[in-house]
């Protein structure tokens, strides 16, 4: 079946460094989104992308969506101390209304 | 602007008992609705999916079921808890795909069930 990858499992980084994230499948997805979960609440939409080689900002974040359509990448500038959590990533095939999740980015940042 | 409700936000039960757990949505029509579960905060498995009243997709066999009584309303259910039925459980919407605003799926803010 269609697998997300997602690695490494946990980040480490410093208050104020940039970090990135990549997610990379076999299969190609029609649309990637970006999700961050707090500890004991529901993923909240950081970024939907829906064209190949499309890049959004939202704030710090900015997203791409891969040329292959097979990846995507996350980056965050300037990380503060609220941008700890697990980020998601997800595709979805035109094929059905169902979505792909990553295992997830556990991200910790050091004040 | 839409938001989506799950009820209740904490709960232990007893291996066997039934279950029962809800999700609302409100400002849209005609959701695609979702349930989802959680294992030890990560990686979300999708248990059930729906395209519409007394439609509903099963994506893994298992001790649940799930029902949509209403438009807008999303249960899942069990006769008989498990101690593996444990988790955090999310419901999630959607467009539907007629709407054509694609399928991004928003999620509520889940239910976390301890079974003993």
């Amino acid at each position: 079946g269609q697998q997300l990858n997602q690695s490494p499992q946990s980040m480490f980084i410093q208050e104020g460094e940039d970090v990135s994230m990549n997610c990379t499948s076999s299969s190609i997805f029609n649309t990637w989104l970006w999700y961050k979960q707090d500890p004991g609440e529901g993923p909240v939409l950081l970024i939907a992308l829906y064209k190949a080689g499309e890049l959004t900002s939202n704030g710090r974040l900015t997203a791409q969506f891969g040329i292959t359509r097979k990846d995507s990448f996350l980056n965050i500038s300037a990380s503060i101390p609220s941008d700890v959590g697990i980020y998601f990533c997800a595709g979805q095939h035109s094929a059905n209304s169902k979505l792909t999740f990553g295992k997830g980015i556990t991200l910790s940042v050091r004040p | 602007s839409q938001t989506i409700h799950q009820w209740p936000a904490t709960l232990v039960q007893p291996v066997g008992s039934p279950l029962s757990l809800e999700c609302t949505v409100e400002g849209t029509s005609n959701p695609n609705l979702y349930w989802y579960r959680q294992a030890a905060g990560r990686g979300l498995q999708l248990l059930f999916y729906s395209v519409g009243i007394g439609q509903i997709s099963s994506e893994v066999p298992q001790n649940l079921s799930a029902s949509r009584p209403q438009d807008r309303q999303f249960i899942l259910s069990s006769k008989k808890l498990l101690l593996s039925d444990s988790g955090f459980y999310l419901c999630a919407w959607s467009a539907s795909r007629t709407s054509g605003s694609g399928e991004t799926q928003y999620f509520g803010p889940g239910t976390r069930l301890l079974v003993l």
